[in-house]
């Protein structure tokens, strides 16, 4: 069964970085995904499609402080130059035939 | 540019129908499958059903199967989402979203979301 799985909190100082990840369920280790930031009363934002390769294309407007990477199974976020407005819950998605996944979110809080 | 555009807030009652709809714009509507996305209040995201315009094609979530219809008119490039019997756990916030793909790329757009209530 795909299954994405996300810590559900962590926090980071202003400033700094911090590293989200996805983990796909066992034999879904090639999946791509999609990252997506919700900021508190917004509805989601697409920030990227991020590939097993680690290759990944971003949405348009979103900075460079976002990047993702891949390590087997695990599909990170990088955020760096961490800003107030970086402050939201971020979900990862991935899709098969005739089915879309979500993760559950992991709420990022910007100290 | 690519849009979704969604119909606005409804309020309604326990065992009443709604139908809300989600409007694209800017890409070829028939080509892409379109989603729909539940958030309960304070709650994550979950993925109720999709459907491919071209065809109406329709793939639901085992959690939602049953529970809600999704449609397509693809003449006036709208999908829909509806219920037969609201209940008040049907409360939330409801997305559209369709995922494009143009090559190794895909980019994924979302509607501004339509909030139901339902409450006697």
């Amino acid at each position: 069964q795909l299954v994405l799985t996300q810590s559900p909190s962590t926090s980071a100082s202003l400033g700094a970085s911090v590293k989200l990840t996805c983990t796909l369920s066992s034999g879904h280790s090639n999946y791509a995904i999609t990252w997506h930031q919700q900021q508190a009363e917004k509805g989601p934002r697409f920030l990227m499609k991020l590939n097993s390769d680690g290759s990944h294309n971003k949405g348009d407007g979103i900075p460079d402080r976002f990047s993702g990477s891949s390590s087997g199974a695990e599909r990170y976020l990088t955020i760096s130059s961490l800003q107030s407005e970086d402050e939201a819950d971020y979900f990862c998605q991935t899709w098969d035939t005739g089915i879309w996944v979500f993760g559950g979110g992991t709420k990022l809080t910007v100290l | 540019e690519v849009q979704l555009v969604q119909s606005g807030a409804e309020v309604k009652e326990p065992g009443e129908s709604l139908k809300i709809s989600c409007k694209g714009s800017g890409y070829s509507f028939t080509t892409y499958w379109i989603g729909w996305v539940r958030q309960m209040p304070g709650k994550g995201l979950e993925w109720m059903g999709i459907i491919y315009p071209g065809d109406s094609d329709t793939r639901y979530s085992p959690s939602f199967q049953g529970q809600v219809t999704i449609s397509a008119d693809k003449s006036i490039s709208t999908a829909y989402l509806q219920w037969g019997s609201l209940k008040a756990s049907d409360t939330g916030m409801y997305y559209c979203a369709s995922r494009i793909v143009g090559g190794s790329t895909v980019v994924f757009y979302w509607g501004q979301g339509t909030l139901v209530t339902v409450s006697s």
